[in-house]
C-alpha cells in the first residue's frame, strides 16, 4: 500500500528553527508537495520538490532524498503565525496525490 | 475575485436528509477535486474531474454523487446523510492532471475555504 508518515505534533519556540520530517512509500514518484493549513482554513501550497536537494523559499526550505523516500520542511525564524498544520503529499506514478495526515506545529513565545 | 469558492460554508442537517455542496473556480483550471477531511485532519480524496469527466473515484459510498456541469463547477450531492459523513469537505482545482511533464508543478492544487458538514 501507499503510505506517508509525519509526526503528529511538534512544538517550537518563536524565533527558533524547526524541521518537520516526512517519509513516504508510494507506487512511483512524480514530486512531493508541502502545504500549510491553519486551523479552520483550507490548505495552501508551500513548496514542491521533484529532484534531490534543497529548495529554499524565504524562511521556508524543503529537502528531498528520493533514494531514502524522505523529505523535510525547515522553518526558520519562527513566528507565531507559523502555528498551523503542515501536510506532506506525494504524486505517485498515476499522478495522484497521496496525502499525509499532517503535522500540527505549535509555536510558543 | 475568489479563486475557488464553495457554498455553503457551514451545513447542519439531520440524518437521512439529502444535501448538496457547490464549488466554482475562476482560475481556468482543467481539473477539480473533492476531498473529505475528518476529525483527525486526514485529507482524503473522493473524486477528481478533468474537463467535466470523472478521472478519480475513490472508494466512497454511492450516496455521494459529483456533478460537473462545466469545467468551472463541480458540485457534490449527498443522499441519505449519516452521522459518519460529518467532516469538512474541500473542493480544489489544478491547472492539469500532471501529465505535462516530470518537472512541472502543474497540479499544484488550490483549495476552496471548505464546507463544515454536521449531521445530527
Amino acid at each position: 500500500g501507499q503510505n506517508i508518515d509525519q509526526p503528529t505534533e511538534m512544538t517550537a519556540t518563536e524565533g527558533a528553527i524547526v524541521q518537520i520530517n516526512c517519509t513516504y512509500q508510494t507506487s512511483g514518484f512524480n514530486g512531493l508537495f508541502w502545504y500549510q493549513q491553519h486551523a479552520g482554513e483550507a490548505p495552501t501550497f508551500l513548496s514542491y520538490n521533484v529532484l534531490d536537494g534543497l529548495e529554499e523559499k524565504g524562511r521556508f526550505s524543503s529537502f528531498l532524498s528520493r533514494s531514502k523516500g524522505y523529505s523535510y520542511l525547515l522553518l526558520k525564524e519562527l513566528q507565531m503565525k507559523d502555528s498551523a498544520s503542515y501536510l506532506c503529499a506525494v504524486r505517485d506514478s498515476n499522478y495522484q496525490l497521496i496525502w499525509g495526515a499532517g503535522t500540527k506545529l505549535i509555536i510558543k513565545p | 475575485d475568489t479563486a475557488v469558492s464553495q457554498t455553503p460554508k457551514y451545513l447542519v442537517t439531520q440524518m437521512g436528509n439529502d444535501k448538496s455542496i457547490k464549488c466554482e473556480q475562476n482560475l481556468g483550471h482543467d481539473t477539480m477535486y473533492w476531498y473529505k477531511q475528518d476529525s483527525k485532519k486526514f485529507l482524503k480524496i473522493m473524486f477528481s474531474y478533468n474537463n467535466k469527466e470523472l478521472i478519480i473515484n475513490e472508494t466512497v459510498p454511492n450516496r455521494f454523487s459529483p456533478k460537473s456541469p462545466d469545467k468551472a463547477h463541480l458540485n457534490l450531492h449527498i443522499n441519505s446523510l449519516e452521522l459518519g459523513d460529518s467532516a469538512v469537505y474541500f473542493c480544489a482545482s489544478s491547472p492539469q492532471t500532471g501529465s505535462g511533464g516530470f518537472l512541472e508543478v502543474g497540479d499544484t492544487q488550490y483549495f476552496g475555504p471548505g464546507t463544515r458538514l454536521t449531521v445530527l
